[in-house]
């Protein structure tokens, strides 16, 4: 089956701009996860949708947004970026069942946007 | 908060060798954890994963033990590859937060000289 499909691939952008990223998950996965890649903060999570609605939030400034549509594709934007933007953005999904042990899904993660902020 | 500590890169092996990368983590209750792959240019893969305490995770030769005495998650492989040359990142979730949020270590860049 297709994988998690992130577009587009590479983008730059200059101070003050916004932009949006896309993510396609893995069909019939309900969760779609952001997370911020950077050499010196390593990955950390942006946050998380699960059926068109927010389910958890990592500790971002209201500048980075999101939103889930009812096809469970999400796109996730930043406005006024800055030059710490700048980094690769991993999209990833996940069943998210009703049942089994909570916390155990299994995310798989597409190969991600690369921001660069000029 | 929840964490997770790495051991240092950049690795350097050579083929055949031994690997172990070290990996603690500090959480509440029983996390379930995990280690994710990163080849150049891609996004994560997942490795293995173990979701409590005894659990071994094991694929593709790596394996690594859920310690709750010690909070340890170490990755080991007894011969890697040059094609085992990567990014490795151990990771939990946490037991009470269903779904997408995973707390990363660092990472461990491991390179494998032929």
């Amino acid at each position: 089956k297709a994988g998690v499909t992130q577009t587009p691939r590479y983008l730059i952008k200059t101070r003050g701009q916004q932009v949006t990223l896309s993510c396609s998950p893995i069909s019939g996965h309900r969760s779609v996860s952001w997370y911020q890649q950077t050499p010196g903060q390593g990955l950390q999570f942006l946050f998380e949708y699960f059926s068109e609605t927010q389910r958890n939030k990592g500790n971002f400034p209201g500048r980075f947004s999101g939103r889930q549509f009812s096809n469970s594709r999400s796109e996730m934007n930043v406005s006024t970026l800055e030059l710490g933007d700048s980094a690769l953005y991993l999209c990833a999904s996940s069943y998210t069942g009703t049942s089994g042990r909570a916390g155990a899904n299994v995310l798989t993660f597409g190969a991600g946007s690369r921001l660069t902020v000029l | 908060g929840d964490s997770v500590t790495q051991m240092e890169g950049p690795v350097t092996l050579s083929e055949e060798a031994f690997l172990t990368i070290n990996c603690t983590y500090t959480a509440t209750g029983y996390p379930s954890l995990f280690w994710y792959v990163q080849y150049p240019g891609e996004g994560l893969q997942l490795l293995l994963k173990a979701t409590k305490a005894d659990d071994k995770g094991s694929n593709k030769g790596f394996e690594a033990t859920y310690r709750k005495e010690t909070t340890s998650f170490h990755l080991e492989k007894g011969s890697v590859q040059v094609s085992d040359s990567a990014v490795y990142f151990c990771a939990l979730s946490d037991p009470y937060n269903q779904g997408g949020k995973l707390i990363f270590g660092q990472g461990t860049e491991l390179s494998v000289k032929p």
